[in-house]
Order: C-alpha cells, then sequence, then structure tokens
C-alpha cells in the first residue's frame, strides 16, 4: 500500500527558506518520477515541480523557477522541496505525489495528506 | 502552457441525480487526461486517467470521456459520499496543469 507522509511545513516570514520531506514507502520509490503539487487557500490545485526516478531530469512550474529545488534520496526513499526566497504567494498545502503514467507527462496517481506552508509579512 | 477551463464552477444536486462536469482544454491533448476528487479536508484522489479509464476501487458510477480538446466526468447516480471537489489535469505537456474545480454540493 502507497504511504506518502510529508513534513517540515510551518510558519517562515517572507523571503527565507524551508525544506519540505516527503518519506515513501509502500512502493518501489526509485523507480517512480515524483511530484509536488499545493493548493492555496481559496485557489485550485498547481502542479509546482518533478523529479525523474533518477534525478537526471526536473521541471519547475515558472513562478517557483530559481527559487526552489527538488531533490530526492532514493537510498532513504525520500523527496525534498527546499524553497528559498518564500513569497506571500507560496502559502498553501504542499501535496507530495507519486507519478503515474510515463515520466515527464504523468497524471497524479497517489497523494500524501499534505503540509501546510504559511508564508508570512 | 495548456490551460482548462471546467464549467460549473460549482453545482448542486440531489442523491440520484445525474451529474456531468466539463473540462474543455486550449489545445488539442488527445486523451492525456485525469480526473480527482477532492473532499473537504483530504488529499485529492485520482478517479481516472486516460480521459476513460477508472481507478481501481472508483465506484462504477463514475465515468469519463472525451478526446482532444472536450471532456466530460459523469456521476451516474449522486450519493452522498460524491459531496467534493473535482479537478480535471491534463499531462500531455508541461508544466502539467489543473483546471479550476467544480463544487458538487448535495
Amino acid at each position: 500500500q502507497v504511504s506518502l507522509v510529508e513534513s517540515g511545513g510551518g510558519v517562515v516570514q517572507s523571503g527565507m527558506s524551508l525544506t519540505l520531506s516527503c518519506t515513501a514507502s509502500g512502493f518501489g520509490f526509485s523507480y517512480s518520477g515524483m511530484h509536488w503539487v499545493r493548493h492555496a487557500p481559496g485557489k485550485g490545485l498547481e502542479w509546482v515541480a518533478e523529479i525523474s526516478f533518477d534525478e537526471n531530469k526536473k521541471f519547475y512550474m515558472d513562478s517557483v523557477k530559481g527559487r526552489f529545488i527538488v531533490s530526492r534520496d532514493n537510498s532513504g526513499n525520500t523527496l525534498y522541496l527546499q524553497m528559498n526566497s518564500l513569497r506571500l504567494g507560496d502559502t498553501g498545502i504542499y501535496y507530495c505525489v507519486k507519478g503515474g503514467g510515463y515520466y515527464p507527462r504523468q497524471y497524479f496517481e497517489s497523494w500524501g495528506q499534505g503540509t501546510l506552508v504559511t508564508v508570512s509579512s | 502552457d495548456i490551460r482548462l477551463t471546467q464549467s460549473p464552477a460549482s453545482l448542486s444536486a440531489s442523491v440520484g441525480d445525474r451529474v456531468t462536469i466539463t473540462c474543455r482544454a486550449s489545445q488539442g491533448i488527445i486523451k492525456s487526461l485525469a480526473w480527482y476528487q477532492q473532499r473537504p479536508g483530504r488529499a485529492p484522489k485520482l478517479l481516472l486517467s486516460g480521459a476513460s479509464k477508472l481507478e481501481s476501487g472508483v465506484p462504477s458510477t463514475f465515468s469519463g470521456g472525451g478526446s482532444g480538446t472536450d471532456f466530460t466526468l459523469t456521476i451516474s447516480s449522486l450519493q452522498p459520499d460524491d459531496s467534493a471537489t473535482y479537478f480535471c489535469q491534463q499531462y500531455y505537456g508541461v508544466p502539467l496543469t489543473l483546471g479550476g474545480g467544480t463544487r458538487v454540493e448535495i
């Protein structure tokens, strides 16, 4: 059974940094494309970033390029999202998601419960 | 970027009703479309991929159709548990994009 557990969320001031983690189990993590998707308050879901199984390919949404870095540790079954220069608009619940289908064009097969990031002024 | 427009933004229906939600893509995406259900306070759940392929464990009251730019999600007989927000997502191109959501109230 797929399990994805996010951690690392919290309240942070604008301009500061935060790193999210996602611990995966119940599937072949080291063979899977992985994604971060966020849900801002009062808005729809937004895909944020993705990473290939071997870390060779990474893609980001335009508004986080140059500020966020996605990475993974396949030996520890863990996905990361390093978020720098945080903005008020980055506030939201961040979900760790296992990709389905063929990387990089994947659907979101399994979701974690999410971790809340609040950026304050 | 491929934009997805869902309609309606919200709807209210009764138990047993047939409900249809539409998702229109700004360019052709063949059948590279998925649908998700998100209940309040919960993580989204994958319902269908490939526009019409039902995920294991999803009730057969859910069905999907369409190809190219126009897609539908149909709930053939609405149940109380179906009260949720539904999102479509295209995976034809990167960046992956999602529709704005349709809130279904019972």
